[in-house]
């Protein structure tokens, strides 16, 4: 069964700095797929990034990456120059990877982010 | 606007009902997945549909159950409703394979 790890029930930062946000997880596949996901008090859920565990560079996507160590199982989202309109909730989550029909997401508990002016 | 549609946004039911949610997904995709996000429970797997047929299932109760009609759009259908199954329910849609995910707005459920 694959499982993901949060530990950070909360974060705060200030506008401009960065934030890491950490993410472990444990899964007996050998192929799988790592996602973030920010989730404002609106209640959507927003893509942000993905890495694939054969990507060999990190993940990257505007201000987001991920800092990905398979040795380690840890996929942590960093977040540089945070704003106000980061503040949010922040879910890691895995699946397998299958070409065919995809699968589901297993999400870890989240982490909220508070950032202050 | 995701691609993905879920209807109603909100909707309040009493205790011992039956509701049915329902979830149009991204034009093109064929796996619809359904998540139910509770404070107790956080964000869990509830099933999925790949081109009208079951794929997987999740914490799914036997209260509760779903399908994918030929037009790929699909409903979850929960019933004898208890207090607890109060929560945001989400459809999410794929073409393929994980990567391509699109998470609709989702459904607030609120049983009273």
């Amino acid at each position: 069964a694959q499982k993901i790890t949060q530990t950070q029930p909360g974060m705060f930062v200030q506008e401009k700095e960065a934030v890491t946000l950490d993410c472990t997880y444990d899964t007996s596949d050998q192929s799988y797929g790592l996602f973030w996901y920010k989730q404002p008090s609106s209640g959507e859920m927003i893509f942000l990034i993905y890495q694939g565990s054969y990507d060999e560079q990190n993940a990257t996507e505007g201000r987001y990456s991920l800092n990905f160590q398979k040795a380690r199982k840890s996929a942590n989202l960093v977040i540089s120059a945070s704003q106000l309109g980061d503040s949010a909730m922040y879910f890691c989550a895995i699946s397998r990877e299958e070409k065919q029909a995809g699968t589901a997401l297993i999400f870890g508990k989240g982490t909220t982010l508070s950032v202050s002016s | 606007d995701s691609g993905v549609t879920q209807t109603p946004k909100h909707l309040i039911t009493a205790t011992g009902q039956r509701v049915t949610l329902r979830c149009s997904p991204r034009s093109g995709d064929l796996s619809v997945y359904w998540y139910q996000q509770s404070l107790d429970q956080g964000l869990q797997f509830l099933i999925q549909y790949y081109n009208g047929e079951e794929r997987a299932k999740g914490n799914i109760l036997e209260r509760f159950s779903a399908q994918q009609f030929p037009d790929l759009h699909s409903e979850l259908n929960l019933s004898s409703l208890e207090l607890g199954d109060s929560a945001l329910y989400f459809c999410a849609s794929s073409i393929r394979d994980s990567y391509g995910y699109t998470f609709g707005s989702g459904t607030r459920l609120t049983v009273v």
